[in-house]
């Protein structure tokens, strides 16, 4: 089913915790994203991973954090600090230098905090 | 920073008449464009795209135009059906940073 899988599906936690949101591809791609989905805003990146043991600052990633130790994985810790953090999060994977150069989205994860 | 403008936000046709949305990027080192949809609850899906070295790419009832010297690209949907009835994103990749970036998304709805 596309390869890149995220869970879970729906995540609740208490406000002023800290979450991660879990991001795993078998598609051997060298590129890994995250995205936030809100109503009318489309796919703001958070971060970015060109390669293993490094990743970049999107354009909103203040509040969050993220580890690329591996190839296959790419999880997304929401922090206490990120001021609004319910929203829909979508994970990617691509393999730019390839022939194809296609980006296939997990199925999200839909956090909500209370 | 790198940014992408989509429009219309919204778009409403009837069936069998085409579908425009327009997009346009900042970086002028953006070689790679791709059109994503995503239908209700479900994730992004590619449907077409195009590098900077071609003006134009067609499949079946999908085109998309490239204007780098605007630096704009559309997208156009022909005959369109009630299973196009969407949300369509553009989004535009510099090869060298692998960084993608979307545009805000058009909903569209195509009318019986």
């Amino acid at each position: 089913d596309g390869g890149i899988t995220q869970s879970p599906k729906y995540l609740f936690r208490k406000e002023g915790q800290n979450v991660t949101l879990s991001c795993e591809q078998n598609l051997n791609h060298d590129a890994m994203y995250w995205y936030r989905q809100d109503p009318g805003q489309g796919l703001r990146l958070i971060y970015y991973s060109q390669i293993v043991n490094d990743f970049q600052k999107g354009d909103i990633a203040e509040g969050y954090s993220v580890s690329r130790e591996k190839k296959e994985s790419f999880p997304l810790t929401v922090t206490s600090a990120q001021k609004n953090p319910t929203a829909f999060y979508l994970c990617a994977s691509s393999s730019p230098r390839g022939t194809s150069t296609e980006a296939f989205f997990g199925q999200g994860t839909r956090l909500t905090v209370v | 920073g790198e940014n992408v403008e989509q429009h219309p936000s919204t778009l409403s046709v009837q069936e069998g008449d085409s579908a425009v949305i327009k997009c346009t990027y900042s970086d002028s080192a953006s070689n790679y464009f791709p059109w994503y949809k995503q239908e209700l609850g479900k994730r992004p899906q590619l449907i077409i795209d195009i590098r900077s070295n071609v003006g134009e790419k067609k499949d079946q009832r999908i085109a998309v135009t490239l204007n780098k010297t605007a630096k704009h690209f559309s997208l156009h949907i022909t005959e369109t059906q009630p299973e196009d009835s969407a949300v369509y994103f553009c989004a535009a990749r510099r090869d060298s940073s692998y960084k993608l970036i979307f545009g805000s998304g058009t909903r569209l709805l195509v009318r019986p």
